[in-house]
């Protein structure tokens, strides 16, 4: 059964700073991997897909890498600011019936 | 061009209830799917529709039904109410199975 996991949970950082997001999966085959942030009540937006032949991708300050062979994807946020506090979610397009499967998310709190 | 539309944005329904969600997506897309989020977990596959038939159901009880019609629009019905389907329901659309994803804004559905 693939499981979507994401450490941490919760991280709190200083405004300026450059920091990452980590994804792991626990089977290898999948077609993509997106990555989504949501602000608290709200929907779910999307910054990044990954297809599944590709080993990154890059949005302004956003740059997501996928390593399918470890089962390891990272957010890189760089100069991180108060307006990027939100959860984000990484999933993967791997369900049998072409589903997407979450993790819990890692909330981000960037501190002015 | 809009996004995907949800209705409503907020429910209060009583245990034991009927209630019915609506989604639109982008146009162009043909393929629809609902997830439940629970407060700090990742959001859940519920159903996917593409091309108007069932392409997918996850672990949820026949309570939960849907159906996809000719517009490519969607609606999530769900029958007797527990207090436990209190959540926010995202509705999620794409071109095809196992492309990018675009959410709505959810529906907020409290069951008192």
């Amino acid at each position: 059964k693939q499981e979507v996991t994401q450490i941490p949970a919760a991280l709190s950082v200083p405004e300026g700073e450059n920091l990452v997001l980590n994804c792991s999966f626990t089977d290898s085959a999948i077609y993509n991997l997106q990555w989504f942030r949501q602000d608290p009540g709200k929907g779910l937006t999307s910054l990044l897909l990954i297809q599944s032949s590709q080993r990154e991708q890059t949005s302004g300050r956003l740059n997501a890498s996928l390593d399918k062979s470890s089962g390891r994807s990272t957010l890189y946020i760089a100069a991180s600011q108060p307006g990027d506090s939100a959860t984000y979610l990484c999933a993967i397009y791997g369900g049998s019936q072409g589903n997407l499967i979450f993790g819990k998310g890692t909330k981000l709190s960037v501190k002015p | 061009d809009a996004g995907v539309t949800q209705s409503p944005t907020h429910l209060i329904k009583t245990r034991g209830q009927q209630v019915t969600l609506r989604c639109s997506p982008i146009s162009g897309h043909k393929s629809v799917s609902w997830y439940q989020q629970v407060l700090g977990q990742g959001p859940q596959f519920i159903f996917q529709y593409y091309e108007k038939e069932e392409r997918g159901r996850g672990n949820f009880p026949d309570r939960f039904s849907a159906r996809q019609f000719p517009n490519y629009s969607s609606e999530l019905n769900v029958n007797a109410l527990l207090l436990g389907d209190s959540a926010l329901y995202l509705c999620a659309s794409s071109p095809w199975v196992n492309t990018e994803a675009f959410f709505g804004q959810g529906t907020r559905l409290t069951v008192v």
